[in-house]
C-alpha cells in the first residue's frame, strides 16, 4: 500500500497570501493517479485537482497542481476567505486507493 | 452535474450489521462507486469499491470479510454492508463516484453510523 504524507499538517495564513501544501508518497505514483480534494466542516470532500495539475469543473484558477515521482504539491495562489479548509491528496497504485492525513489550512 | 443521494444516519449495536445505500440523480455511474470513510475528527479512509454494473468489487486488506459493496440492477442503487461492527467502525460513510483517472467526482451527502452499547 502506497502511503501519502502530507505538510504541514496545519499551515496560518492570511488571505491574499500564497499557501503550498505538500504530498509525498512511499513510493513512485503515476502522475495521472494524484488527486487533491478540499473538505470544508460538515460537508463531504470536492475535487479540486485530477491527474496531478487539472483542474476539476468549476475550480477557480487560483487552484494549481504539480508534481511528478513521490513530490506533489497543490499551490493556491491568492487566499481567498472561503479557501480555508483541509486539504487532502489521494492516489491510486497497485489496485489500492489511499488518501493523506490532511493539511488544515487556517486563517492567521 | 448531478448528486449522490444516501441513506440516513444509523445507529447499531456492537456485533450487528449496517446497510447503507447511495443512489445517483441525475447523473450515472460510468466507470465505479467507491466507498470511503471518515472517523469523528479524522481523515479520509479509503474502504473499496466496486464496479458500474455491479459486476466486480475490491476492498482493502482491513475490511476484507466484514464488508461488501454491491449495485441493485433493478433500481441502480449501490449499498455498502459492514458486519460485526465495532466501536471504532463510527464515522460518516461516504459514497463516491469514481472516474477513469482515479480519483472521485461526486461525492454522497455521507451517512453517519455510530456504533455504540
Amino acid at each position: 500500500e502506497i502511503v501519502l504524507t502530507q505538510s504541514p499538517g496545519t499551515l496560518s495564513l492570511s488571505p491574499g497570501e500564497r499557501a503550498t501544501l505538500s504530498c509525498r508518497a512511499s513510493q513512485t505514483v503515476d502522475r495521472s493517479n494524484l488527486a487533491w480534494y478540499q473538505q470544508k466542516p460538515g460537508h463531504a470532500p470536492r475535487l479540486l485537482i485530477y491527474g496531478a495539475s487539472n483542474r476539476a469543473t468549476g475550480i477557480p484558477d487560483r487552484f494549481s497542481g504539480s508534481g511528478s515521482g513521490t513530490d506533489f504539491t497543490l499551490t493556491i495562489s491568492r487566499l481567498e476567505p472561503e479557501d480555508f479548509a483541509v486539504y487532502y491528496c489521494q492516489q491510486y497504485g497497485n489496485s489500492l486507493y489511499s488518501f493523506g492525513q490532511g493539511t488544515q489550512l487556517e486563517i492567521k | 452535474q448531478g448528486q449522490l443521494v444516501q441513506s440516513g444516519p444509523e445507529v447499531k449495536k456492537p456485533g450487528a450489521s449496517v446497510k447503507v445505500s447511495c443512489k445517483a440523480s441525475g447523473t450515472s455511474i460510468t466507470n465505479s462507486m467507491h466507498w470511503v470513510r471518515q472517523a469523528p475528527g479524522h481523515g479520509l479512509e479509503w474502504m473499496g469499491r466496486v464496479g458500474a454494473s455491479g459486476g466486480s468489487s475490491s476492498s482493502t486488506q482491513k475490511f476484507h470479510g466484514r464488508v461488501s459493496m454491491v449495485r441493485d440492477p433493478s433500481t441502480g442503487t449501490f449499498y455498502m454492508y459492514l458486519n460485526s461492527l465495532r466501536s471504532e467502525d463510527t464515522a460518516v460513510y461516504y459514497c463516491a463516484r469514481g472516474t477513469a483517472l482515479r480519483a472521485f467526482d461526486i461525492w454522497g451527502q455521507g451517512t453517519m453510523v455510530i456504533v455504540s452499547s
